[in-house]
């Protein structure tokens, strides 16, 4: 199936920086999802996103719908060792099924 | 948003015999839940829409008569997978439709090794 192409693929940080990744499509998308998942567990929701050119914030994340509709984005601000693990972004044509970008790994370097 | 679980958390088969993996929504009603399977290091694949009461409609290379799902009740669906093979090891996770438009609410997952 269709897959999201994230970017960066892996991120090595600081703890306290600040962390962006993005997530881009050939198609247009009615719904952009970010989502974290720690290892062994499933993905949790953390934003979601309705409308071309929508900036939602959750806490220190902030996520972008652009403004083709083919790309969102995600930024984390002064990350702490609990935001370790990977980011998948998720869209959503209108039909129920989502589609899952490939994911971006954040590490937190001590 | 949804509260899902699974069960087992993790199994361990021998290969050729089949695995059953339940899905519960806790909190939500829900008439519609989906299956998803993630390799080692990869993103998450839809397999197939479970619809209670009626079949399952399974995405394009999921083999139907493999992966059976059953929802019998808008609480539980189930996943067997039958004749298992080392292939079939996977995490597989399922989730429910969320209140808020177009989201989903996923279960822990469920760790298959097929041996």
């Amino acid at each position: 199936g269709q897959q999201l192409n994230q970017s960066p693929q892996s991120m090595f940080i600081q703890e306290g920086e600040d962390v962006s990744m993005n997530c881009t499509s050939s198609s247009i998308f009615n719904t952009w999802l970010w989502y974290k998942q720690d290892p062994g567990e499933g993905p949790v929701l953390l934003i979601a996103l309705y409308k071309a050119g929508e900036l939602t914030s959750n806490g220190r994340l902030t996520a972008q719908f652009g403004i083709t509709r083919k790309d969102s984005f995600l930024n984390i601000s002064a990350s702490i060792p609990s935001d370790v693990g990977i980011y998948f972004c998720a869209g959503n044509f209108g039909n129920e099924k989502l589609t899952f970008g490939t994911g971006t790994r954040l590490t937190i370097i001590p | 948003g949804a509260v899902v679980s699974q069960h087992p958390s993790w199994v361990i088969c021998k290969s050729g015999t089949s695995v059953k993996i339940e899905c519960r929504s806790l909190d939500f009603q829900a008439t519609t839940m989906f299956w998803y399977r993630q390799f080692p290091k990869q993103s998450l694949m839809l397999m197939a829409t479970s619809n209670e009461g009626s079949k399952a409609t399974y995405e394009q290379g999921v083999e139907k008569d493999k992966f059976l799902i059953n929802h019998a009740s808008l609480t539980l669906s189930t996943l067997t997978v039958t004749s298992a093979h080392p292939e079939d090891s996977s995490f597989y996770i399922c989730s429910v439709p969320g209140t808020s438009p177009d989201t989903q609410y996923f279960g822990p997952g469920t760790r298959l090794t097929v041996l």
